[in-house]
């Protein structure tokens, strides 16, 4: 059993560039959602999804893109990468959203822009 | 807002120590609550989750009471292993608000032998 896949592991990218983190799951699970972990800070959520053709912004999207073209997919897109996106991104699905649900998470993407 | 405090870390012990990892949070009405656990180079995976006042959640020897009169859903464990060393996430989540996680900032917990 999959669970909730994430490509690529590890990255480092130039000031400037852009790239796609992909995330993937086999549960079929409606919602999805895209975190970021800084060092001491937890995690904060960047977008979310709670269905295919739908997304919506979380706390800290600026600088990122989403899309949701299918249940099992759900990319995020980083345009024009700067120093503070430097982080660890996790991708989480849960089946449905009434707050009391277990959260599946991938194993992470780590990104350093330099 | 919503909000979620932990302890600062990182928390070092000798095996077989008392574990407890402080946890308060801020919400209107009666969020559920997690701990998430986070073994070295892997993503996060539930520990223990309570939904209502009182409830306590439990495994693998850890426990967290949920107490609505204190806001707080500390975690606690009566013998560490070796490999409990992890960093632990509290966490609440609203029924109204599409199952997203507020997270506090994680505390590392470090076990030796």
């Amino acid at each position: 059993n999959a669970g909730v896949t994430q490509t690529p592991k590890f990255r480092i990218l130039k000031i400037g560039q852009s790239m796609t983190l992909q995330c993937t799951q086999d549960m079929n699970h409606n919602y999805m959602y895209w975190y970021r972990q800084d060092p001491g800070m937890g995690l904060k959520l960047i977008y979310y999804s709670v269905g295919a053709g739908i997304t919506d912004k979380g706390e800290v999207p600026n600088g990122y893109n989403v899309s949701r073209s299918t249940t099992e997919d759900f990319p995020l897109r980083l345009e024009l990468a700067a120093p503070s996106q430097t982080s660890v991104y996790f991708c989480a699905s849960i089946p449905e959203g009434s707050g009391n649900t277990e959260a599946f998470f991938g194993q992470g993407t780590r990104l350093t822009v330099v | 807002g919503n909000s979620v405090t932990q302890m600062e870390g990182p928390v070092t012990l000798s095996e077989e120590a008392f574990l407890t990892i402080n946890c308060t949070y801020t919400a209107t009405g009666y969020p559920s609550l997690f701990w998430y656990v986070q073994y070295p180079g892997e993503g996060l995976q539930l520990l223990l989750k309570a939904t209502k006042a009182d409830d306590k959640g439990s495994n693998k020897g850890f426990e967290a009471t949920y107490r609505k009169e204190t806001t707080s859903f500390h975690l606690e464990k009566g013998s560490v292993q070796v490999s409990d060393s992890a960093v632990y996430f509290c966490a609440l989540s609203h029924y109204n608000q599409g199952g997203k996680l507020i997270f506090g900032q994680g505390t590392e917990l470090s076990v030796k032998p």
